[in-house]
């Protein structure tokens, strides 16, 4: 069965840190995997989605992630934070096949500090 | 423009009342699905619909129910019988079932009074 970690339910940075948000999946085949970002009261907007091609997926606003099978990860991650970017951030696995949905993960909030 | 349009953005309920959310979405799109979200929760499924006129249950359907007569349109009913039905619903689409990137609407929020 799939299943999805987020690693830290909240996460603080200064504004021009790194940000590192952890991400680990479970599937028995190739999954494909996606990064949302829910602003307060919004619904959930794609970052970026990896579905087999390259390992190293770039999205919008700045983020990109990193498909790594031996680790099974997929973190998202982002050079320098913006005040713009706190917000809650999920992980998402699914599998090719028909009939499935998407499992989530419980989220992370980033925090942003200036 | 478009998208998914969820109505009302928040809703309010006697407990013992059903409530029907509504969800519409002009993307052309096969297969429509919705979750509910809880704080810390993430999103849990309730149901999902890969094609008109058929529909599936997902991990928290008990006291929910929907149907799918039109391919833009997929209603979803809080019944009395969830007993804890406060929550945050997001309903979404994608083109396809599967690993399809699902679009969301903006969501709407229900309290029971």
């Amino acid at each position: 069965a799939q299943s999805v970690t987020q690693l830290g339910s909240h996460v603080s940075v200064s504004e021009g840190a790194l940000v590192l948000l952890r991400c680990n999946y479970s599937s028995s085949v190739p999954p494909y995997l996606f990064w949302y970002v829910q602003y307060p009261n919004q619904g959930l907007q794609l970052l970026l989605k990896y579905t087999s091609a390259a390992t190293l997926v770039k999205g919008i606003n700045g983020f990109e992630a990193e498909f790594k099978k031996s680790e099974t990860s997929f973190h998202l991650t982002k050079p320098s934070a913006h005040m713009s970017d706190a917000a809650e951030y999920f992980c998402a696995v699914s599998e090719e096949r028909a009939g499935t949905a998407l499992i989530f993960g419980k989220g992370t909030t980033l925090s942003v500090s200036s | 423009d478009g998208g998914i349009t969820q109505s009302p953005k928040y809703l309010f309920r006697k407990e013992g009342q059903n409530v029907t959310l509504s969800c519409e979405q002009n993307l052309n799109h096969d297969a429509m699905y919705w979750y509910r979200q809880d704080p810390g929760q993430g999103l849990r499924l309730i149901y999902y619909s890969q094609i008109v006129n058929d529909f599936q249950k997902g991990d928290i359907a008990e006291g929910y129910s929907v149907s799918r007569e039109k391919k833009e349109s997929f209603p979803l009913t809080v019944t009395s019988a969830q007993k804890n039905p406060t929550a945050f619903y997001l309903c979404a689409s994608s083109q396809t079932g599967g690993p399809d990137t699902q679009y969301f609407g903006p969501g709407t929020r229900l309290t029971v009074l």
